[in-house]
């Protein structure tokens, strides 16, 4: 299994940008996904997450609802997160993690993460 | 929302018993995973719904979860288990995911 994340980079406040995730080695499709963010020094935040197969369900952390949108696409195992409206706080690693099977089990794998950084 | 609640550090030495607590209200109703994350790199899970171990984590490392609190607990502690210490949670009232605040390992 291999998740590699990609798409961060330096945004300026009130800006957007879209982040990836690249998945192989298991069938994408079959398992519900999510992303989860540290801030430099800080803990884990989760994010986001999004049910398997057809991605129906789409859920949101408080602090990001209404600004960020999770989606996949199965046919090129690969997972999104559009990020709008951008904000100083929203500075952090961004990590795509997959279930084991479905939302509430546990992240069995994780990826390296990508840094987004939102600052003037 | 739901709010998971680690001390932010604990100490042992080597050898000794380590236990990270993980309280939540009525917590003993849910399922608990544990993650252990080392300094730049990814977490990894360590004890998945409350006492499960994944294959390659040693027996050192097991769960506990009734009422209110959560404990990971790991015996005979070794230097290379220093590290962060998440214990995670699904809500089922808010469909949100939620991770306690962390909990820093120190092996003296």
């Amino acid at each position: 299994v291999q998740l590699v994340e990609s798409g961060g980079d330096l945004v300026q406040p009130g800006g957007s940008l879209r982040l990836s995730c690249a998945a192989s080695g298991f069938t994408f499709s079959s398992y519900a996904m999510n992303w989860v963010r540290q801030a430099p020094g800080k803990g884990l935040e989760w994010v986001s997450a999004i049910s398997g197969s057809s991605g129906g369900s789409t859920y949101y952390a408080d602090s990001v609802k209404g600004r960020f949108t999770i989606s996949r696409d199965n046919s090129k195992n690969t997972l999104y997160l559009q990020m709008n409206s951008l904000r100083a706080e929203d500075t952090a690693v961004y990590c795509c993690a997959k279930t084991s099977t479905t939302l509430t089990s546990p992240f069995d794998y994780w990826g390296q993460g990508t840094l987004v950084t939102v600052s003037s | 929302s739901y709010v998971l609640t680690q001390p932010p550090s604990v100490s042992v030495a080597p050898g000794k018993t380590a236990r990270i607590t993980c309280g939540g209200n009525n917590i003993g109703s849910k399922s608990v995973h544990w993650y252990q994350q080392k300094p730049g790199q990814a977490p990894v899970v360590v004890i998945y719904y409350e006492k499960d171990r994944p294959s390659g984590i040693p027996e050192r490392f097991s769960g506990s979860n009734s009422g209110n609190t959560a404990t990971l607990t790991i015996s005979r502690v070794e230097a290379g288990d220093e590290a962060d210490y998440y214990c995670q949670v699904w809500d089922s009232s808010s469909d949100h995911v939620v991770f306690g605040g962390g909990t820093k390992l120190t092996v003296l």
